[in-house]
């Protein structure tokens, strides 16, 4: 079945720093692949996507690109803030979009 | 904005209680999903419905059972909570492949 791996957290680093959370994924057919951010006391809400091999997408700062050949969908942030302490989770979508499967999820904290 | 309303952001129930976790949708989205998340293991599916009256297990579904009455609600049952149940439950909506999912803000649960 499919399967979504990401680094552990948790991620300690300080403001400004440069950002990588690493996600690898395992699936068949072509699906969609998202990030989703959840802060504090909050459920998880959609940082960013790309629905098909090479797109990029991309949201306040953050980035990430579909890559067929290496099923990576590594997220990058060049300058973090403070305020981007949260935990990602990296996840993907069947064609159908019956079926959600995430990764395990890496805490961000990020030091003024 | 679509909106997905969990009915208890915190709750505490005693072991063989039965449980009654409620998601309202104020959209018309067929497909409703059940995930509890716990640290380092990402969010697990329960059960998910794709219509009124209509629900499927999940990965996880032993000791949980769903309803689905109506289009907008979808309620998570724990038969007879045990300790182990203790976790955040998240409602999702999902409805296409490309399109991203939409989170209630969670019900803390904890079983003592």
């Amino acid at each position: 079945g499919d399967s979504v791996t990401q680094m552990e957290g948790p991620v300690t680093l300080s403001e400004e720093a440069f950002l990588t959370i690493n996600c690898t994924y395992t699936a068949t057919g072509y699906p969609s692949l998202f990030w989703y951010v959840q802060y504090p006391g909050e459920g998880l809400q959609l940082l960013l996507k790309a629905t098909k091999a090479d797109d990029k997408g991309s949201n306040k700062g953050f980035e990430a690109t579909y890559r067929k050949e290496t099923t990576s969908f590594h997220l990058e942030k060049g300058s973090v803030q403070v305020s981007d302490s949260a935990v990602y989770f990296c996840a993907l979508s069947d064609r159908a979009g019956n079926m959600l499967t995430f990764g395990g999820g890496t805490r961000l904290m990020v030091k003024p | 904005d679509v909106k997905v309303t969990q009915s208890s952001r915190y709750l505490v129930k005693r072991t063989g209680e039965k449980v009654f976790l409620e998601c309202v949708q104020d959209m018309d989205h067929e497909n409703m999903f059940w995930y509890r998340q716990d640290p380092g293991l990402g969010l697990r599916l329960i059960y998910f419905s794709y219509d009124v009256k209509m629900k499927e297990k999940g990965d996880i579904p032993e000791g949980y059972s769903v309803s689905r009455e109506k289009k907008e609600r979808f309620s998570l049952i724990l038969e007879s909570a045990s300790t182990n149940q203790t976790s955040m439950y998240l409602c999702a909506l999902h409805n296409s492949g490309e399109t991203e999912a939409f989170f209630g803000q969670g019900t803390r649960l904890t079983v003592v």
